[in-house]
């Protein structure tokens, strides 16, 4: 199984803060790599797919990079709604594995 | 609009069994992949099963042989039949819509808890 690994495992950031967040694989991925975001008490929702493009309908301060086996999330300004927990999920080979999260808490 | 809405969620006891079902609308339903993905109280997401447009089954080891993911294109539904089932699989359990291609999950449902005690 490809083991994903986030990190920090959380962080704190303020309002209009520029946050980056990675993710590697335990082997390479060629670009089956998703961005989620979840908030407390709702089911997840996508953000980037492909390692890089913006799912339709998220704002563009969102934006993902990487190849192979590590990845990363950016927020170019943090927004207050932008307070969730952020999990990349590889699609490249079953069985299809998330990392633990990275949790994004108001400074 | 794409809705998925879980039912069938409850409180079941050591070794016993659940089935989950998921009503789709919104989309063709017969056109996508369509998988299930659980996450515990306080936990992460772990993947749960997945069944293709063509009917190919896939699941991880933690509940192969256990839990029988089918659908019913007919109905737009998509179901998990769980047995043997113990606290370990005590989460919501949601069912979510695969784009296939870079096989992400677009859309979600808002889960169903199985509790298992």
């Amino acid at each position: 199984d490809i083991q994903m690994t986030q990190s920090p495992s959380s962080l704190s950031a303020s309002v209009g803060d520029r946050v980056t967040f990675t993710c590697r694989a335990s082997q390479s991925l060629s670009g089956y790599l998703q961005w989620y975001q979840q908030k407390p008490g709702k089911a997840p929702k996508l953000l980037i797919y492909g390692a890089s493009s913006l799912q339709s309908g998220v704002p563009s301060r969102f934006s993902g990079s990487g190849s192979g086996t590590d990845f990363t999330l950016t927020i170019s300004s943090l927004q207050p709604e932008d307070f969730a927990t952020y999990y990349c999920q590889q699609s490249y080979s079953i069985p299809w594995t998330f990392g633990q999260g990275t949790k994004v808490e108001i400074k | 609009e794409v809705q998925l809405v879980e039912s069938g969620g409850g409180l079941v006891q050591p070794g016993g069994s659940l089935r989950l079902s998921c009503a789709a609308s919104g989309f063709t339903f017969r056109n996508y992949d369509m998988h299930w993905v659980r996450q515990a109280t306080g936990k992460g997401l772990e993947w749960v099963s997945g069944i293709s447009s063509a009917g190919d089954t896939y699941y991880p080891g933690s509940v192969k042989g256990r839990f029988t993911i089918s659908r019913e294109n007919a109905k737009n539904s998509l179901y998990l039949h769980m047995n043997s089932l113990t606290a370990g699989d005590t989460a919501v359990y949601y069912c979510a819509r695969v784009t296939w291609g870079w096989n992400y999950f677009d859309s979600w449902g808002q889960g169903t808890l199985v509790t298992v005690s």
